[in-house]
């Protein structure tokens, strides 16, 4: 099945600079690729999501790249505030019918933005 | 928030007891999950449902079962819950390729 790999595990970052979040999966045929927020003690909330057949996307001050070649997908938050802190989530979704309706998600990456 | 419901929010068990989590919709979405996090794992799928009577296992299903009788309801079900299944419970709804809307978790500790 399916495996996705998230980097780092932590980050910390000054306010006002950029945090990239990395992550990589394992089957070539996975075609959508969604990011998520949580807030302590909140539910996870999509903030961007991104598919197969597009290399980048971006939404204010996030973004999203994808190289399929490699694997490969990234977050991009740029001028970081303090209420960008939260936990973030990678997930990759492997298209192809049947009963193949899941995400599967990486482990997670805490985002500490400090003011 | 989407319209997804959790109940209980809170359940404190002993081991070895049956225990039952519900998640409901008002969306009349075919698809819903069951997910558990712990610190370190992320969101672990337990097991996911795509439509009425349709349900498969998900990573961890071990020691879970689930019943979707009619589209709004889902329920996860631990036969004999032991302390490893102490957790935060959240289930979610929507299509996988779509936005998922999680519920707002709830919180087992199984003594």
């Amino acid at each position: 099945g399916e495996n996705v790999e998230q980097h780092p595990s932590t980050l910390s970052v000054q306010e006002g600079d950029s945090a990239v979040i990395k992550c990589t999966y394992s089957d070539s045929a996975s075609n959508y690729f969604p990011w998520y927020k949580q807030e302590l003690g909140k539910r996870p909330q999509l903030i961007i999501d991104i598919r197969s057949n597009v290399g980048e996307k971006k939404d204010q001050r996030i973004a999203v790249t994808l190289n399929k070649t490699a694997k490969h997908f990234s977050l991009h938050i740029t001028e970081t505030q303090p209420e960008d802190s939260a936990v973030y989530f990678c997930a990759s979704h492997t298209g192809g019918g049947g009963s193949n309706y899941k995400l599967t998600f990486g482990k997670g990456t805490l985002l500490t933005v400090n003011p | 928030d989407a319209g997804i419901t959790q109940s209980p929010r809170h359940k404190v068990t002993e081991t070895g007891t049956p225990v039952t989590l519900r998640c409901h919709q008002t969306e009349n979405h075919r698809y819903m999950y069951w997910y558990r996090q712990d610190p370190g794992h992320g969101l672990r799928l337990i097991h996911y449902s795509y439509g009425v009577k349709d349900t498969d296992k998900g990573e961890v299903s071990d020691g879970y079962s689930v019943s979707r009788s009619k589209t709004e309801d889902f329920l996860l079900t631990l036969e004999s819950a032991t302390s490893s299944q102490t957790s935060v419970y959240f289930c979610a709804m929507g299509h996988p390729e779509e936005t998922q809307y999680f519920g707002p978790g709830t919180r087992l500790l199984v003594l």
